[in-house]
C-alpha cells in the first residue's frame, strides 16, 4: 500500500546547483508532511515539515513546496552542499492523528563538489 | 539539544529468543513510537503510544510484540520469539503533538540494529 512514493531512487547534483526532491500521495487525507534526511547507521533526522492549510514553507537552504490538488510536494534545497549528501525521506501524518508517520521509499542525494 | 537515545545499537540473537530494544525519548515528549526499517526497503510504522497505552498498531505488531513505559523516562520494545524476517534497523521516536495543523515533529533514535541468526 504506497500511500506515499518518491519514485526517483537517486539524484545527483553539482555543489551550489538547486536540488528538488520530489513525492507524491494518494490519500487526501493526509494533513501534515515532513522531511527526513538519514546518513547510513544514523537515524532520520527532521528537516522540515508543512501543514496541508499552507502551500510552502521556508527554513533557511530549505524550501517546501504542496501542491494538495496534484497530491505532490517537492523540497528544494539551495544552494546544495556536498554535507547534504544522504537518503532524503518525505513522510505524511496518517489521517488517525496518532502520529504515524507513513514514509516513502527515500531519494539518495549525491551533492558533487 | 535534547535527542533520543536507544540502546543497545547492535543486537544479535538467536531465532525464538526474546529481545528488549530501549528507547529513552525526548523528557518532555508525550507521544512515542517504535519504526523499523529491513534493510533497502523504507521506514515502517510499528506502534504509536500515548497516556500509557497503544494509540495504534500496524499489522506487522502482532502478538509477539510488546511495548511499555516502565516508568517516566524509558520506553520499550520487546519481541517474544524472534524471526529471522524481524532483522531490521528498528527506531524508536517521540514527539510533543501527534499531528493535526499543528507544527509538529518527530524525533528519532540513532536506531538499534536487531540481526537474527
Amino acid at each position: 500500500d504506497q500511500q506515499v512514493k518518491q519514485n526517483s531512487p537517486s539524484l545527483s547534483v553539482q555543489e551550489g546547483r538547486i536540488s528538488i526532491l520530489n513525492c507524491d500521495y494518494t490519500n487526501s487525507m493526509f494533513d501534515y508532511f515532513l522531511w527526513y534526511k538519514k546518513y547510513p547507521a544514523e537515524g532520520p533526522t527532521f528537516l522540515i515539515s508543512i501543514s496541508s492549510i499552507k502551500d510552502k514553507n521556508e527554513d533557511g537552504r530549505f524550501t517546501v513546496f504542496l501542491n494538495k490538488s496534484a497530491k505532490h510536494l517537492s523540497l528544494h534545497i539551495v544552494p546544495s552542499q556536498p554535507g547534504d549528501s544522504a537518503v532524503y525521506f518525505c513522510a505524511a501524518i496518517g489521517s488517525s492523528n496518532t502520529g504515524k508517520l507513513i514514509f516513502g521509499q527515500g531519494t539518495t542525494l549525491q551533492v558533487k563538489p | 539539544e535534547p535527542e533520543v537515545t536507544q540502546t543497545p545499537s547492535h543486537q544479535v540473537t538467536q531465532m525464538g529468543q526474546e529481545v528488549i530494544l530501549r528507547c529513552v525519548p525526548i523528557s518532555n515528549h508525550l507521544y512515542f513510537y517504535w519504526y523499523r526499517q529491513i534493510l533497502g526497503q523504507k521506514v515502517e510504522f510499528l506502534v504509536s503510544f500515548y497516556n500509557n497505552e497503544i494509540s495504534e498498531k500496524s499489522e506487522i505488531f502482532d502478538d509477539q510484540f510488546s511495548v511499555e513505559r516502565p516508568d517516566g523516562s524509558n520506553f520499550t520494545l520487546k519481541i517474544r520469539s524472534t524471526k529471522l524476517e524481524d532483522s531490521a534497523m528498528y527506531f524508536c521516536a517521540s514527539s510533543l503533538e501527534a499531528g493535526g495543523f499543528q507544527p509538529y515533529e518527530q524525533y528519532f533514535g540513532p536506531g538499534t540494529r536487531l540481526t537474527v541468526t
